[in-house]
């Protein structure tokens, strides 16, 4: 694998469930992200990690919960949410944080019943 | 507050016209801005990136100018071609703090 991967691809969930997005970077980079895009919309920065530290979180509810064990990794946990989360959930990393190049993952459509 | 803005959400371009797209800006102090591309089922990749302290940047078929004073930031395309019909986001940061993205321009080009 190279690049940025995230699993699962598509996930359909109810506002009961909990369930987890997972993001793997293969470019050894020190900074990972996750955005949320809804329709329409530009994309939202959710959480900053910088050598598996949070440097950023960007005022998100508390049923987003972020978890980076690695470099490599970042998991975003999901729990009780709302119809109004569905949106495409995306997850990039880049050498440094910052606002310099990043490289994202294809995303994870998420659609909350 | 939206900084970044893309007033057009759509374009569309006959292959091997020039394409431009447009993005406005609020904050004057952003310095470093980029363009990603994104097609469906994929996440952006990145395009193309300019300093503030330049006023254009061209890389093959693509080049984008800045112009501070107006706050806007273009990306232009020549020739256009079908394999570049995709969404274009333009991206601004400010000390090399976080990234702040407009809604993006579906861009269409036609054989």
């Amino acid at each position: 694998e190279t690049g940025v991967t995230q699993t699962p691809r598509h996930l359909v969930m109810g506002m009961t469930n909990k369930k987890s997005l997972k993001c793997e970077q293969h470019l050894g980079h020190n900074a990972m992200y996750w955005y949320k895009q809804s329709a329409k919309k530009p994309l939202e920065l959710m959480f900053v990690y910088s050598l598996e530290e949070r440097v950023e979180n960007n005022s998100v509810p508390s049923r987003f919960s972020p978890e980076c064990p690695n470099s490599s990794h970042l998991f975003l946990h999901l729990h009780t949410l709302q119809p109004e989360d569905s949106a495409l959930y995306l997850c990039a990393s880049s050498q440094d944080s910052g606002g310099r190049e990043q490289f994202f993952g294809p995303g994870t459509r998420l659609t909350v019943l | 507050d939206q900084q970044v803005k893309q007033n057009s959400p759509s374009l569309s371009v006959q292959e091997g016209r020039i394409s431009i797209l447009n993005c406005d800006y609020t904050n004057s102090m952003f310095d470093y801005f980029l363009w990603y591309k994104k097609y469906p089922a994929e996440g952006p990749t990145f395009l193309i990136s300019i300093s503030s302290i330049k006023d254009k940047n061209e890389d093959g078929r693509f080049t984008v100018f800045l112009n501070k004073s107006a706050k806007h930031l273009s990306l232009h395309i020549v020739p256009s071609q079908p394999g570049d019909s995709a969404v274009y986001f333009c991206a601004a940061s400010f000390n090399n703090n976080d990234m702040r993205f407009g809604a993006g321009t579906r861009l269409t080009v036609k054989p």
